[in-house]
């Protein structure tokens, strides 16, 4: 069955320290993948997604990710963390018609 | 920009009760996705619409069922609440086809005593 892992359930990091937050995914064909993003007391809001061509994605924020199908990972970057990207990071990937998503990423911000 | 709403931020509930959650979109949005979201669970699907009066069954259906009268509007209705209901409860929307990116409501938290 398609899965995703996120492997780390918490993230500290300083303002103006690059982050990655790690995502593996479990899917026997190309997959489709997402990041989205909740702030506190809000939605989720889509960063970026990958569903071919260029590896490297870029999305909204100042944020990137890289598809690796070797490793089975999509991560996501930010060479420069603002005390705004404080919320909870959340990858998907897509099965059929549903999204599947991994059990997130809270990251917390240090000034 | 796209706005979906849920009717209630925060809901308390007994255990037996009937409960409506209520969510609408303003953008036309074909398909309309209920999801649960608890701490260590990530998001998991409850039931989605592809269109007016069709539903699909998602990933945890037992003990809910949705209605969709409407294309902006789609509600979640627990027929008989209980604790373990207790949790966030998001609404999401988009344009047909399963590419298409989804939008969020802020989220209803629910706590059923």
């Amino acid at each position: 069955a398609q899965s995703v892992t996120q492997p780390d359930i918490h993230i500290t990091v300083s303002e103006g320290a690059s982050l990655e937050l790690r995502c593996n995914y479990s899917y026997g064909a190309t997959p489709y993948l997402f990041w989205y993003v909740q702030s506190p007391g809000q939605g989720l809001q889509l960063l970026l997604k990958y569903f071919s061509g260029d590896t490297l994605v870029q999305g909204i924020k100042g944020f990137e990710a890289e598809f690796k199908r070797s490793q089975s990972s999509f991560n996501l970057r930010k060479p420069s963390v603002h005390w705004s990207d404080a919320a909870e990071y959340f990858c998907a990937v897509l099965n059929t018609d549903k999204l599947i998503f991994g059990t997130g990423t809270r990251l917390q911000v240090f000034p | 920009d796209v706005k979906v709403t849920q009717s209630s931020r925060y809901l308390v509930k007994r255990t037996g009760e009937k409960v409506f959650l209520e969510c609408v979109q303003d953008m036309d949005h074909e398909n309309m996705f209920w999801y649960r979201q608890d701490p260590g669970l990530g998001l998991r699907l409850i039931y989605f619409s592809y269109d007016v009066k069709m539903k699909e069954k998602g990933d945890i259906p037992e003990g809910y069922s949705v209605s969709r009268e409407k294309k902006e509007r789609f509600s979640l209705i627990l027929e008989s609440a209980s604790t373990n209901q207790t949790s966030m409860y998001l609404c999401a929307s988009s344009y047909r086809g399963p590419k298409e990116t989804q939008y969020f409501g802020p989220g209803t938290r629910l706590l059923v005593l």
